[in-house]
């Protein structure tokens, strides 16, 4: 059973505009969130993440938006750019345990 | 630090024979853990250590996976016997302690059972 929920297989986006990635969980005891970026043939690569206790964590051009009563977390990327194309995984962890993955959202930044 | 380094890369064998996917973790970190992604499932957990001590199993598909932890440098995943629904890529990730920390994950093996 996911815990952890991208709906989203897919995303088009042209270049200079804005990314924005979803993800649901289900969980109510998960309390930090990670994005993770993944190229072909790599191992995923740590992005972005949130704590429970924040609604929002800006980074750059990344920037991770928290919706604790929704059980919704999404990802900005803005400006978007043609070397952001990849597949984003976002990932939950209740207590420090282990991380749970949703399925991955393939981003594809079009110049 | 080289990172989480995993071997082989790539893995070619007949259905029915033993696989053996290896990983040394990030030197100083107490997490070890093995995911598999697939289309349908992305990625998923399969097994984690904790200063070299299995916590959690209950991702192992079957009892035809194994994982072990020897030392805190090194892990296996063995698959035996080998399936063709086996094939995917498996990765191996390591992380510094408990709490508010991301997990560093290797460049992956992907496995073929033909």
């Amino acid at each position: 059973d996911q815990q952890v929920k991208q709906n989203s297989p897919s995303l088009s986006v042209q270049e200079g505009r804005i990314s924005i990635l979803n993800c649901d969980y289900t969980n109510s005891m998960f309390d930090y969130f990670l994005w993770y970026k993944k190229y072909p043939a790599e191992g995923p690569t740590f992005l972005i993440s949130i704590s429970s206790i924040k609604d929002k964590n800006e980074d750059g051009r990344f920037t991770v938006f928290l919706n604790k009563s929704a059980k919704h977390l999404s990802l900005h990327i803005v400006p978007s750019q043609p070397g952001d194309s990849a597949v984003y995984f976002c990932a939950a962890s209740a207590l420090g345990n282990q991380f749970y993955f949703g399925t991955g959202t393939s981003l594809t930044v079009i110049p | 630090d080289a990172g989480v380094i995993q071997s082989p890369r790539h893995e070619v064998t007949e259905m029915g024979q033993e696989v053996t996917l290896r990983c040394k973790p990030i030197s100083g970190h107490d997490y070890l853990f093995w995911y598999r992604q697939t289309m349908m499932r992305g990625l998923e957990l399969l097994i984690y250590f904790n200063n070299n001590v299995p916590i959690d199993d209950s991702g192992m598909p079957e009892d035809r996976f194994s994982a072990k932890m020897p030392n805190a440098s090194f892990s296996t995943l063995k698959i035996q016997p080998s399936e063709p629904r086996d094939s995917a890529v498996y990765f191996c990730a390591s992380r510094r302690r408990q709490g508010n920390t991301e997990a560093f994950f290797g460049q992956g093996t992907r496995l073929t059972v033909v």
